[in-house]
């Protein structure tokens, strides 16, 4: 089946800094990517749709400013964490539709814990 | 815009009996229903889902059945193995092509003991 690869799977980073995490379709191309969120014990909240050569599109809540996408490529999008706080940390996971019948593919997620 | 909930939030069966788990939705609109297995610290996986043209859906020991009516969804797993451990999460969406964009319910953690 299609593979989705996340990178890093888990990161740890001082409160101020900037993190990025990538999100590859490895045997698929894929124009759109999404992005989720993770808390313990929880479901998957959406945060935003890659969109490949534009814009990503944002849900209700989620800055904008505070988590930038780029999906430069039909292969890779990225999410970037900005002036991360410890209330940011969490589990992002990233997901591609791909394949013939469209099915949908999670990355691994990573771990983000902001001290 | 649509709400998924999700019953039970824990769930503990002896190996071989049966489990289901519950979901309701609120919107009407919504066609595409899937089903994902996530084991600890591993992604979601897809593992059986159903379209609203269709009342029940099955594959080997895992059911789905839908009913459009009443706005509700159920994964049925039969003889249950200890793999079979994991949160089991449903969701719902307007098509298969926007899965990615799905509403998810809070997910179930199975526990299978041997």
């Amino acid at each position: 089946g299609a593979v989705v690869s996340q990178h890093p799977s888990w990161v740890i980073c001082k409160s101020g800094t900037s993190v990025k995490i990538e999100c590859r379709s490895l045997d698929f191309q894929a124009t759109t990517m999404f992005w989720y969120r993770q808390f313990p014990k929880q479901s998957l909240m959406l945060m935003a749709t890659s969109n490949e050569g534009s814009k990503a599109t944002y849900e209700q809540g989620v800055e904008k400013d505070k988590f930038l996408i780029n999906h430069a490529s039909l292969t890779l999008s990225t999410l970037t964490v900005t002036s991360a706080h410890p209330e940011d940390s969490s589990f992002y996971i990233c997901s591609a539709g791909g394949g013939n019948n469209g099915e949908l593919f999670f990355g691994e997620g990573s771990r983000l814990t902001v001290l | 815009g649509e709400n998924v909930e999700q019953h039970p939030s824990t769930l503990s069966v002896q190996e071989g009996d049966s489990a289901v788990i519950k979901c309701t939705y609120s919107d009407s609109a919504s066609n595409y229903f899937p089903w994902y297995k996530q084991e600890l610290g591993k992604r979601p996986q897809l593992i059986i889902d159903i379209r609203s043209n269709v009342g029940e859906k099955k594959d080997q020991r895992i059911a789905v059945t839908l009913n459009k009516t009443a706005k509700h969804f159920s994964l049925h797993i039969t003889e249950t193995q200890p793999e079979d451990s994991a949160v089991y999460f449903c969701a719902a969406t307007i098509s298969k092509i926007n899965a990615g964009k799905s509403t998810f319910g809070d997910g179930t953690t199975l526990t299978v003991k041997p």
